[in-house]
């Protein structure tokens, strides 16, 4: 079963706009990750926030961490046209991932 | 991409008959993951290596099997293929030092028939 669930499942603005997609989890992590789907291509990692963590940014992303709620999202800021793609989160647990089922964003020139 | 391959990246094969992926690594890197993407459920773990020789079960486990007898190759063979294991396979790796952090091959499409 999945561990992460990613909300919404599908989400579409205008270029420049900021997206926010969320990730609620099951059971307790190590850490939480964010990967980047383009189509028809492997994953990319994006970014990674330990559990102790509140809060992480990298470039026009920013990542925010609640362990009491067992959820994350994820803000794309500005956002651009080749940040068309789907994004998964994933959490950590004994030595494997475990993935949501991934938002599709969709950006609007 | 990370030094990661994948082989074939597409194949057509007919219900009964077996089909081996290959994923080949330069990374040296210690553990080597096989998924499968299907619309509606995202990634799912089928078996992953920790090491040489060294394999486990993931989710989705049945009707496949694995073998790793080099760090760097990690075949996912489908016993007897069925048209429920049609889908698109991906390998990855991670060094698994300080985190689980995967880097992933681009993929192999497959369509059972």
């Amino acid at each position: 079963s999945q561990q992460g669930e990613e909300d919404p499942q599908a989400l579409s603005i205008q270029e420049g706009e900021n997206a926010t997609m969320n990730c609620s989890y099951k059971t307790s992590i190590n850490n939480l990750q964010w990967y980047r789907q383009n189509s028809g291509r492997g994953l990319v990692h994006l970014i990674l926030i330990r559990s102790n963590e509140r809060e992480k940014h990298s470039g026009r992303l920013r990542v925010t961490l609640d362990t009491s709620k067992k959820s994350s999202s994820l803000l794309i800021t500005a956002s651009r046209a080749a940040d068309t793609a789907s994004y998964f989160c994933a959490t950590d647990g004994n030595e494997k991932l475990t993935f949501g089922t991934g938002t599709r964003l969709t950006i609007i020139p | 991409d990370a030094g990661i391959t994948q082989s074939p990246r597409h194949k057509v094969t007919e219900t009964g008959t077996p089909v081996t992926l290959r994923c080949h690594q330069t990374e040296n890197h210690r553990y080597m993951y096989w998924y499968r993407q299907d619309p509606g459920h995202g990634l799912r773990l089928i078996h992953y290596s920790y090491g040489v020789k060294d394999t486990d079960k993931g989710e989705v486990s049945d009707g496949y099997s694995v073998s790793r007898s080099k760090t760097e190759d990690f075949l996912l063979t489908l016993e007897s293929a069925t048209s429920s294991q049609t889908s698109v396979y991906f390998c990855a790796i991670s060094d698994g030092r300080v985190s689980y952090e995967q880097y992933f091959g681009p993929g192999t499409r497959l369509t059972v028939t």
